[in-house]
């Protein structure tokens, strides 16, 4: 059971490259989140799913795109990446039943822009 | 709106002596509070979480935290620090309908020998 995974670890973008940051859950969880982490700031929501092909905005979420199209994979996309989108990147997920649920975090994906 | 507050950016003990963790919240419903650890390079796990039931929650680790509804508060506590408790700290609320968290900025825990 290898709970909550992200890939890649890390990566470093050039201004404007696309990317795509895959995140995966094996305990069936309806519920996923994308949050970025910032010196100072927490955590902070970009986007997140309540269930198969269900998405919603979070916090902050100019400049990057989602999807569900599978359960228990959660896609976060950067089209055209820029220097303010350097940071951490951390995929969480929850069961849907009860309240309130436990988010379970991935390791975290270091994305740096130049 | 709902926010967390985290006072204290680096907080600094010697092994053996009280942590003291603070949180305060404003929330405008009754919130869901949760602490999570986050360790060098690692994810977040969650240490404890306050569901509306006992106001006194116990955690891994040896800690706990008491949710005080007149003070707005939710600190953590540990009564006796070891070495491997340094890490960031992260205060979150949520409340019922809304899945995701709000975090507060973050505690770094330094225990010193």
């Amino acid at each position: 059971n290898a709970g909550v995974t992200q890939t890649p670890k890390f990566r470093v973008l050039k201004t404007g490259q696309s990317m795509t940051l895959l995140c995966a859950q094996d305990m069936n969880h309806e519920y996923m989140y994308w949050y970025r982490q910032d010196p100072g700031m927490g955590l902070r929501l970009i986007h997140y799913s309540v269930g198969e092909g269900t998405t919603a905005k979070g916090e902050v979420p100019d400049g990057y795109n989602v999807s569900r199209l599978k359960k228990q994979n959660f896609l976060l996309g950067l089209e055209s990446a820029a220097p303010s989108q350097t940071s951490v990147y951390f995929c969480a997920s929850s069961a849907s039943a009860g309240s309130p649920d436990t988010q379970y975090f991935g390791p975290g994906t270091r994305l740096t822009v130049l | 709106a709902q926010s967390v507050t985290q006072l204290g950016s680096h907080v600094s003990v010697s092994e053996g002596a009280l942590v003291l963790l603070r949180c305060n919240y404003s929330s405008s419903v009754p919130p869901y509070l949760f602490w999570y650890v986050q360790y060098p390079n690692q994810g977040l796990q969650l240490l404890l979480k306050y569901t509306s039931a006992a106001t006194l929650v116990k955690g891994i680790n040896g800690f706990e935290a008491e949710f005080k509804k007149s003070e707005t508060s939710f600190h953590l506590t540990k009564p006796s620090a070891h070495m491997s408790d340094a890490a960031e700290y992260f205060c979150a609320v949520s409340y019922t309908g809304r899945r995701a968290l709000t975090f507060g900025s973050g505690t770094r825990l330094q225990v010193q020998p």
